[in-house]
């Protein structure tokens, strides 16, 4: 029943090693969301696909590297993991990804790098 | 650019007092404004919204107008609860398609008995 569904929820990992997160959402939405939150609570947008086109691409390093295999899946791998990485990721969904529409969010996945 | 401002917390308050958090916002177009409310350990849920100039959002509640002329969008309770202890985020979004959010800091909530 639920909406958009993260894994894992909890990923805790050393530096240096290669990590992915998957993201699925069974609201028939054709707009995902990656967001990032830090250790203050701030959210910023990462990653925006539109029924699997990449359409919001933020200033974040190039280990990090979205795919949509189709429109109700976005994952998240990352490349060599670093201490700043460590966050609480959250992906979400729009209908159309249109600006007065809500988003709907995953629970999180809390990254922890060692 | 856009941008969206909240007041800093944390905000403490006792059960039945009356709430309000302030958001202001910069925008260059005609943004949609919303506030969403992260309960701990959770994602972001969406409280209410607001879409133009001089529209209530309301859910639960809680309150908030778009104020067009002061760039406003505060959040308000007459009455709040134990329960309501939380994050609470103002947001925005332009119209056009493929935006994406943009987050005010938050505000933590407490509310004691």
């Amino acid at each position: 029943d639920t909406a958009v569904s993260q894994t894992p929820k909890y990923l805790v990992t050393q530096m240096g090693n290669d990590k992915s997160i998957k993201c699925e959402q069974n609201l028939g939405h054709d707009t995902m969301y990656w967001y990032k939150q830090d250790s203050k609570k701030f959210l910023k947008i990462m990653f925006s696909y539109n029924n699997k086109e990449l359409i919001i691409n933020e200033t974040v390093p190039n280990r990090f590297s979205p795919k949509s295999p189709d429109k109700a899946h976005l994952n998240l791998h990352i490349n060599s993991l670093e201490l700043g990485d460590s966050a609480v990721y959250f992906c979400a969904s729009s209908q159309d990804g249109a600006g007065g529409q809500p988003q709907h969010f995953g629970d999180g996945t809390r990254l922890s790098i060692l | 650019g856009n941008s969206v401002t909240q007041m800093e917390g944390p905000v403490t308050l006792s059960e039945e007092a009356f709430l309000t958090i302030n958001c202001t916002y910069t925008a260059t177009g005609y943004p949609s404004l919303f506030w969403y409310v992260q309960y701990p350990g959770e994602g972001l849920q969406l409280l209410l919204k607001a879409t133009k100039a001089d529209d209530k959002g309301s859910n639960k509640g809680f309150e908030a107008t778009y104020r067009k002329e002061t760039t406003s969008f505060h959040l308000e309770k007459g009455s709040v609860q134990v329960s309501d202890s939380a994050v609470y985020f103002c947001a925005l979004s332009e119209w056009q398609a493929g935006t994406a959010l943009i987050f005010g800091k938050g505000t933590t909530l407490s509310v004691s008995s």
